[in-house]
């Protein structure tokens, strides 16, 4: 089985901290994504990659950016984190670009205080 | 670009009962179209997905159909048992967006009361 691991299940932070969201995954898959979830909005893409060193924006990217050196690990970096980006964070994977399914993490749940 | 909208955000059903959450999608070119369960504290997990060239697809429980006339899909979950309830997320794959974005719903809460 796939397994995509995000390294911290709670994290609590202040505002303007930078923050890191690490994510690593043992199948060798080509394709990862970093989504923000929060009620009522369903999962919305933040940024994803397609290879290493290689990224691109999703549908909310501001505030955020993310690392990709190498192939197992995707990182999303909180500039200086926000209260409004206090949410649940998950991480995927695919080994795919077109329609295959999407491998999640467990979350990462942050609070910014 | 692709929108989906998903019906209803809650739904609470009786042990036994069948369950049946809905999903519009706006962009005609969309081919693919998975379903994501996820249970509390977990991420969301692939349940069953369809694709264009096809109507219907069953899982044991579970079932999906696709109307692409009226670009609508629905999950359908027969003989509810208290493992089923979870949130539930409808998506869509827009075949000609150049990169890959899976469209999300918005999420189904399935409450299965025993």
């Amino acid at each position: 089985d796939v397994k995509v691991t995000q390294s911290s299940r709670y994290l609590v932070k202040r505002t303007g901290e930078k923050v890191f969201l690490e994510c690593v995954q043992d199948m060798d898959h080509e394709n990862m994504f970093w989504y923000r979830q929060d009620p009522g909005l369903g999962l919305r893409l933040i940024y994803f990659s397609y290879d290493v060193k290689m990224k691109e924006k999703g549908d909310i990217p501001e505030g955020y950016s993310v690392s990709r050196e190498k192939k197992e690990r995707f990182s999303l970096i909180l500039e200086s984190a926000s209260t409004n980006q206090t949410s649940m964070y998950l991480c995927a994977s695919t080994p795919d670009r077109g329609s295959s399914p999407l491998h999640f993490g467990n979350g990462t749940r942050l609070t910014v205080t | 670009g692709e929108n989906v909208e998903q019906h209803p955000s809650t739904l609470s059903v009786q042990e036994g009962d069948s369950a049946v959450i809905k999903c519009t999608y706006s962009d005609s070119a969309s081919n693919y179209f998975p379903w994501y369960k996820q249970e509390l504290g977990k991420g969301p997990q692939l349940i069953i997905d369809i694709r264009s060239n096809v109507g219907e697809k069953k899982d044991q429980r579970i079932a999906v159909t696709l109307n692409k006339t009226a670009k609508h899909f629905s999950l359908h979950i027969t003989e509810t048992q208290p493992e089923d309830s979870a949130v539930y997320f409808c998506a869509a794959f827009p075949l000609m967006d150049s990169s890959y974005k899976l469209i999300f719903g918005s999420g189904t809460r399935l409450l299965v009361r025993p």
